[in-house]
């Protein structure tokens, strides 16, 4: 009964390749989001979708793009990966226009070779 | 700029003494709170929400507390099971829902 769930759980790959993360949620939330985890465990939001609306678009280098089929799915797409990408990456979910917490995935542990 | 910042960055306890770690921050429009706990090679796992000062949760041993500049997390008598890293993080005015994170404390307890 996995309410935020993402693939894979590790992902190896050498310098220049393109990657994808996949994530989805089943508890009916309208927004979901991608945080970068960094290696002193600094958690930083990226991305955030509003059904399927691209509504949160931090500092983040165009090799990254998200994208939203519907709103129980938020993909992340990494084009050139080079060395300092090298992170955990966590999708969430929540209601944006809520006080309420927001839920994690398992996270994506990234290695850039 | 809303920020936060968690106080100290690692704590060691033996078992059964109890303290408290500290996340102070500034936001606009406080929408609310949270405190998570993390455990090694897993997802930040949520614990409580505040959403006013003076507002306090509590969960076994833990307890939560808010004034209008920090948050306390409260651990009595902790057991070992409780290491691992708390999280605070603040949710501003903006209808964004983004949430601005702490650094985290990581929390050892030795039995």
């Amino acid at each position: 009964d996995t309410a935020v769930s993402q693939t894979p759980k590790y992902l190896v790959t050498q310098m220049g390749n393109d990657k994808s993360i996949k994530c989805e949620q089943n508890l009916g939330h309208d927004t979901m989001y991608w945080y970068k985890q960094d290696s002193k465990k600094f958690l930083k939001i990226m991305f955030s979708y509003n059904n399927k609306e691209l509504i949160i678009n931090e500092t983040v280098p165009n090799r990254f793009s998200p994208k939203s089929p519907d709103k129980a799915h938020l993909n992340l797409h990494i084009n050139s990966l080079e060395l300092g990408d090298s992170a955990v990456y966590f999708c969430a979910s929540g209601i944006a226009g809520g006080p309420d917490e927001q839920f994690f995935g398992p996270g994506t542990r990234l290695t850039v070779l | 700029e809303d920020q936060v910042t968690q106080s100290p960055e690692a704590l060691r306890l033996q078992e059964g003494e109890s303290s408290s770690l500290n996340c102070s921050y500034t936001v606009s429009g406080l929408r609310g709170l949270f405190w998570y706990r993390q455990d090694p090679g897993k997802g930040p796992e949520f614990l409580f929400t505040l959403y006013s000062a003076g507002e306090e949760k509590e969960k076994e041993r833990l307890k939560a507390t808010l004034t209008k500049k920090e948050s306390f997390l409260h651990i009595t008598a902790p057991k070992p099971e409780d290491s691992a890293t708390y999280l605070c993080a603040v949710k501003g005015s903006s209808n964004t829902g983004k949430l601005i994170f702490g650094q985290g404390t990581t929390l050892q307890v030795k039995p």
